[in-house]
C-alpha cells in the first residue's frame, strides 16, 4: 500500500540553524510529493511539490526538497531557520486516484 | 483573492446531536476535499467532490457522516448520532480541478468538540 512516513514526531533547532525534515514514501511509480506547513490557527499551506524534472525543489518561505528515488526520500530543507517557522510540517503524496497521503507531521520547535 | 474558508471555527456539541460544517471553496475551484485531522496525525481524506457530484466519498468512517455540495461552490459535511470519537479538526480544501499536479488549498478547519 502507498505510504508516506515521518520518522519524526517533533525536531528542535536553534535560530539560525540549518533544517533538515524526513519523509521516505512508498509508491510503485513516480510519486507526486508535497510539502506543507501548518501554522496554529492557520490552515495547511504548500510549501513546494515535486512532479518530475530536477530533483532539487525550492519552495516559498526559502524551502528546498531534494527527492531521492534511491533512498525513497523527499527531505524538506531550510539553510538557516527563523522563529517564525516553528510550526508543524507535513509531506503528502498523491496516490493513483489522485488523493492525498499524509505523514503524521513533525512539529518544528525553534530555540532562541 | 479569498482563500477557502470554513465556518464555524469552533463548534461543541454533546453526544447524540447533529452538526453541519460548512465549506466555501475558492471561486472557480472544481474539486473540493474534505479532511478530518486527529490530535497528532496528519490530515486523513474523507470525501471529494468534483463540480456537484461525489466523486469518491470512501474515506467516510460511516453511515452517519454526509457531505453535499448542491451548486458546485459550498459544502456541507453531515455529521448525525455525534459520538466523542468524532472529535477532531475538520478540514476542507479545493483545487481548480483533481488530479495529482494540482495544488489544493486549506481552510482553518473547524474544531469539533463532541461532549
Amino acid at each position: 500500500a502507498q505510504s508516506v512516513t515521518q520518522p519524526d514526531i517533533h525536531i528542535t533547532v536553534s535560530e539560525g540553524a540549518s533544517l533538515e525534515l524526513r519523509c521516505n514514501y512508498s509508491y510503485g511509480a513516480t510519486p507526486y510529493l508535497f510539502w506543507y506547513v501548518q501554522s496554529p490557527g492557520q490552515g495547511l499551506q504548500l510549501l513546494l511539490k515535486y512532479f518530475s524534472g530536477d530533483t532539487l525543489v525550492q519552495g516559498i518561505k526559502g524551502f528546498e526538497a531534494e527527492f531521492k528515488r534511491s533512498q525513497s526520500s523527499f527531505n524538506l530543507r531550510k539553510p538557516s531557520v527563523h522563529w517564525s517557522d516553528a510550526a508543524e510540517y507535513f509531506c503528502a503524496g498523491a496516490d493513483s486516484n489522485y488523493q492525498l497521503i499524509w505523514g503524521a507531521g513533525t512539529k518544528l520547535i525553534i530555540k532562541p | 483573492g479569498a482563500g477557502v474558508s470554513q465556518t464555524p471555527s469552533n463548534k461543541v456539541t454533546e453526544k447524540g446531536k447533529y452538526v453541519e460544517l460548512r465549506c466555501d471553496p475558492i471561486s472557480g475551484h472544481t474539486a473540493l476535499y474534505w479532511y478530518r485531522q486527529s490530535l497528532g496525525q496528519g490530515p486523513e481524506f474523507l470525501i471529494y467532490f468534483q463540480g456537484t457530484g461525489a466523486a469518491d466519498d470512501s474515506g467516510l468512517p460511516n453511515d452517519r457522516f454526509f457531505a453535499v455540495r448542491p451548486e458546485g461552490s459550498v459544502s456541507t459535511l453531515k455529521i448525525q448520532r455525534t459520538e466523542r470519537g468524532d472529535s477532531a479538526v475538520y478540514l476542507c480544501a479545493s483545487s481548480l480541478n483533481h488530479g495529482r499536479q494540482e495544488t489544493q488549498y486549506f481552510g482553518p478547519g473547524t474544531r469539533l468538540l463532541v461532549l
